[in-house]
């Protein structure tokens, strides 16, 4: 069993919808939480970053973590087809700068 | 700001070559991580560098090595290559080691192909 889960996907929305993208892990050590968007033929971008628990909202996009569950959350209101990408969810624990990715989810939003 | 750069952007090499990729980091940034990317594994951790030394080490074999230099620009070597060495190669820099809180900004990547 991998240590970080994701749904590869892929997901197609309308645009303007709202968009829930989910990851489970199953480190407890685990403290950071990042979201990264990927669009074709490029590296990742940090879209949210998070410790521990709580919500954190940037514009349309919120990023939660219940860690109870080991269960993280990014949502995007109000989607763009410009938010079509591949979306990672990565995970570290203190002291350690190595990230653990999610397999990614791709995400078409459509006009 | 320049961001973190990668060369050459794509490659192909044939079974039992060896390749050298380089990453360059963001300025003032010290720590370089490399990462594999494939679409049945996605990004895996390769290793971490910080002022030249290796701290950090992802579970591949040793026929992937790296080295830092004092610039810390950092070069990735594959000896040996095999076909399931094929994949998008990322490097990665943040500012110092030992804190979670340092964001990663990744470079666009090494796109290897092994015939």
């Amino acid at each position: 069993q991998k240590e970080v889960e994701q749904d590869p996907g892929p997901l197609s929305v309308p645009e303007g919808a709202i968009v829930s993208l989910n990851c489970t892990y199953s480190n407890s050590a685990f403290q950071y939480f990042m979201w990264y968007r990927q669009y074709s033929r490029k590296g990742p971008e940090l879209l949210m970053y998070t410790y521990s628990s709580g919500n954190k909202e940037d514009g349309r996009f919120t990023a939660q973590v219940d860690k109870s569950s080991k269960y993280i959350s990014l949502f995007i209101r109000d989607s763009q087809p410009s938010d079509s990408a591949t979306y990672l969810c990565a995970m570290s624990a203190p002291g350690n700068e190595k990230l653990t990715f999610g397999t990614g989810t791709r995400l078409t939003i459509i006009p | 700001k320049a961001g973190v750069t990668q060369t050459p952007r794509y490659l192909i090499k044939t079974r039992g070559q060896q390749v050298t990729l380089s990453c360059s980091p963001i300025s003032g940034h010290r720590s370089v991580s490399w990462y594999q990317q494939t679409p049945g594994q996605g990004l895996q951790f390769l290793f971490e560098y910080f002022s030249e030394t290796q701290r950090n080490k992802g579970n591949f074999p040793g026929r992937f090595s790296g080295r830092q230099f004092s610039n810390s620009r950092s070069e990735m070597n594959v000896s040996t290559l095999e076909l399931g060495d094929s994949a998008l190669y990322l490097c990665a820099s943040s500012l110092a080691l030992a804190t979670s809180t340092d964001t990663q900004y990744f470079g666009p990547g090494t796109r290897l192909t092994v015939l």
